[in-house]
């Protein structure tokens, strides 16, 4: 089954870009009919979504920030990506991956397959 | 943007009870565009409700989706253990915002 795994620095220096990548297995990135999304939670807090990509390159983000975000797509590595740029404290928390996928009988979408999740600390 | 307010911020309930939780929107939002998620202690968030009121793969039918316009609800018919969570609802009518979670706890 297809499942989604984060990776990169635990720790990243303010002011610097956090950068992590989410790695598809068991299914192709390219295949369509969803689309790829970061989300973050702050520690004790709920969830705030980042951004989406398709495999073709469309993307949305979240216009709170959408000045700092880049998210970007690699079907030959079956991978998507996140740069986070100008980091503070504030920045600090577990970002997931999570496919955004919809239902055949309606155009309902959701987040239906989630990454387990990986802490980045903002700190000096 | 629209935003999403759940109550209350903690159910405190036993096994075999039913839970009520409730996700207000600041404006319309379409049923279809309404879903509920599920997050365990440790653990990623797991999609339970999406389209406001059908269950996703797997889920439970004492868990049910309902609502429109502005008012949403989840409720739990009867509360077992590993129902001890936090429960999300979403919207992405307008960009893509979760509401600030109620925590389920069992007594």
């Amino acid at each position: 089954q297809v499942q989604l795994q984060e990776s990169g620095p635990g720790l990243v220096k303010p002011s610097q870009t956090l950068s992590l990548t989410c790695t598809v297995s068991g299914g192709s990135i390219s295949s369509g009919g969803y689309y790829w999304s970061w989300i973050r939670q702050h520690p004790g807090k709920g969830l705030e979504w980042i951004a989406y990509i398709y495999y073709s390159g469309t993307t949305d983000y979240n216009p709170s920030l959408k000045s700092r975000v880049t998210i970007s797509v690699d079907t030959s590595k079956n991978q998507f990506s996140l740069n986070l740029n100008s980091v503070t404290a504030a920045d600090t928390a577990v970002y997931y991956c999570a496919r955004w996928a919809t239902t055949v009988v309606a155009p309902y979408w959701f987040f239906d397959l989630w990454g387990r999740g990986t802490l980045v600390t903002v700190s000096s | 943007e629209i935003v999403l307010t759940q109550s209350p911020g903690t159910l405190s309930l036993s096994p075999g009870e039913r839970a009520t939780l409730s996700c207000r929107a600041s404006q319309s939002v379409s049923s279809g565009h309404l879903a509920w998620y599920q997050q365990k202690p440790g653990q990623a968030p797991r999609l339970l409700i999406y389209g406001a009121s059908s269950r996703a793969t797997g889920i439970p039918d004492r868990f049910i989706g309902s609502g429109s316009g502005t008012d949403f609800t989840l409720t739990i018919s009867r509360l077992e253990p590993e129902d001890c969570a936090v429960y999300y609802c979403q919207q992405y009518g307008s960009s893509l915002t979760f509401g600030q979670g109620t925590r389920v706890e069992i007594k």
